[in-house]
């Protein structure tokens, strides 16, 4: 099992683009989900999803849209890049209907926005 | 919502000393509190846990204590090692969720 793959690991973009961070799991959750890390400030919720066609708003969800089609995959796209959303995003997911809600987590991916 | 404060946010021990980190919650309904070590450049990764009916769990040199009543718990780690080092992230959930709330981090620096 590969678990939580995140693509790209790194992206520059410039203020004003959009992009698409891809995460996909082949470990069959239920539960995935996207955090940003910022120094200092540990990893906020952005958006996450119980499972396919559902999806609900984090802690910091504002320029982030999200859609789960499958399973498998949970993109995070950005709108219209701002500085303020350079970050270490985290994909992770977890297993439903178990008591405890251990988080799988991606590599991550680097974004600086200019 | 949840709100998870994490202490302390920079910890420096010596090889062979013990290391002990601190978080307290808000939310009540919180019973699912796991720990993660992330290390330079990987994600964060799950070393212990614990459930609220539990008060105290030992994975061999790390432990997690936990005081439902306070709202707080803890992590100790005993005779340190240097791969020790990492940042510790304590996070605070509610069952079934999928979605944990987590404290700010703690840099462990473990010098040989």
């Amino acid at each position: 099992n590969a678990g939580v793959t995140q693509t790209p690991k790194f992206q520059v973009l410039k203020t004003g683009q959009s992009m698409t961070l891809q995460c996909a799991q082949d470990m069959n959750h239920e539960y995935m989900s996207w955090y940003r890390q910022d120094p200092g400030m540990g990893l906020r919720l952005i958006h996450y999803s119980v499972g396919a066609g559902i999806t609900d708003q984090g802690e910091v969800p504002n320029g982030y849209n999200v859609s789960r089609s499958t399973t498998e995959d949970f993109p995070l796209r950005l709108l219209s890049a701002a500085p303020s959303q350079t970050s270490v995003y985290f994909c992770a997911s977890s297993q439903q209907g178990v008591v405890t809600g251990e988080l799988f987590f991606g590599e991550g991916s680097r974004l600086t926005v200019l | 919502g949840e709100n998870v404060e994490q202490h302390p946010s920079t910890l420096s021990v010596q090889e062979g000393d013990s290391a002990v980190i601190k978080c307290t919650y808000s939310d009540s309904a919180s019973n699912y509190f796991p720990w993660y070590k992330q290390e330079l450049g990987k994600g964060p990764q799950l070393i212990i846990d614990i459930r609220s009916n539990v008060g105290e769990k030992k994975d061999q040199r790390i432990a997690v204590t936990l005081n439902k009543t306070a709202k707080h718990f803890s992590l100790h780690i005993t005779e340190t090692q240097p791969e020790d080092s990492a940042v510790y992230f304590c996070a605070a959930s509610r069952a079934y969720t999928g979605k944990s709330t987590f404290g700010d981090g703690t840099t462990l620096t473990v010098k040989p």
